[in-house]
């Protein structure tokens, strides 16, 4: 079993519409949980973390994690091409060390 | 804030030759620091772990005679492939951390290494 799962997609939406991308994880004393995004041929950039089960909310992006369920999602509501990318889920747990996921790719369609 | 410089973007190099990567906190203090590889379609994958003034820590496969890391103050760490072979073509990928535990980590531009 992977540490960190996700779907590699890719997850087609129409423009306006909301993406949901989905992380599992296996470790049950990961502590942080990041969303990166990717772009061809770019680094990650940070999009968002999480420390606390429940959502958090940063403009169109949602956090959401469940730490029973050790589940962690990101929602895109009003989708643009612009976020078309690979969206990348990372944890850890005490330390500075990430483990990540192998991405989804998302496409989002005028 | 939390700027990480990774250089050069690029390097196109002969099979046999050294290729150093640098990787620079420019804004804080890197305590440690994190080697990523990339290939295409592929997930990021953690070589290794540097800290400031002590031996790097590989991962489970890295060959850490062949990539030579090198932290020698808080704000630079470098990767040398040494005796580069076109298996070793792949996107490079330096973060850093500013020692806080869980905290986000700031990732540099990425070196795209190409072998030939």
């Amino acid at each position: 079993q992977k540490e960190v799962e996700q779907n590699s997609g890719p997850l087609s939406v129409p423009e306006g519409a909301i993406a949901s991308l989905n992380c599992t994880y296996s470790d049950r004393g990961s502590q942080s949980f990041f969303w990166y995004r990717q772009y061809s041929g770019k680094s990650p950039e940070l999009i968002m973390f999480i420390y606390s089960n429940g959502d958090k909310e940063d403009g169109r992006f949602t956090a959401q994690l469940n730490k029973a369920s050790q589940y962690v999602s990101l929602l895109i509501r009003d989708s643009q091409p612009s976020d078309s990318a690979t969206y990348l889920c990372a944890v850890n747990k005490d330390t500075d060390k990430l483990i990540f996921g192998t991405g989804t790719r998302l496409q989002v369609f005028p | 804030g939390a700027v990480v410089s990774q250089h050069p973007s690029w390097v196109i190099c002969k099979s046999g030759t050294s290729v150093k990567i640098e990787c620079r906190s420019l804004d804080f203090q890197a305590t440690t620091m994190f080697w990523y590889r990339q290939f295409p379609k592929q997930s990021l994958m953690l070589m290794a772990t540097s800290n400031e003034g002590s031996k790097a820590t590989y991962e489970q496969g890295v060959e850490k005679d062949k990539f030579l890391i090198n932290h020698a103050s808080l704000t630079l760490s470098t990767l040398t492939v040494t005796s580069a072979h076109p298996e070793d073509s792949s996107f490079y990928i330096c973060s850093a951390s500013q020692g806080q535990r869980n905290s986000p980590l700031h990732f540099g531009n990425g070196t795209r290494l190409t072998v030939t």
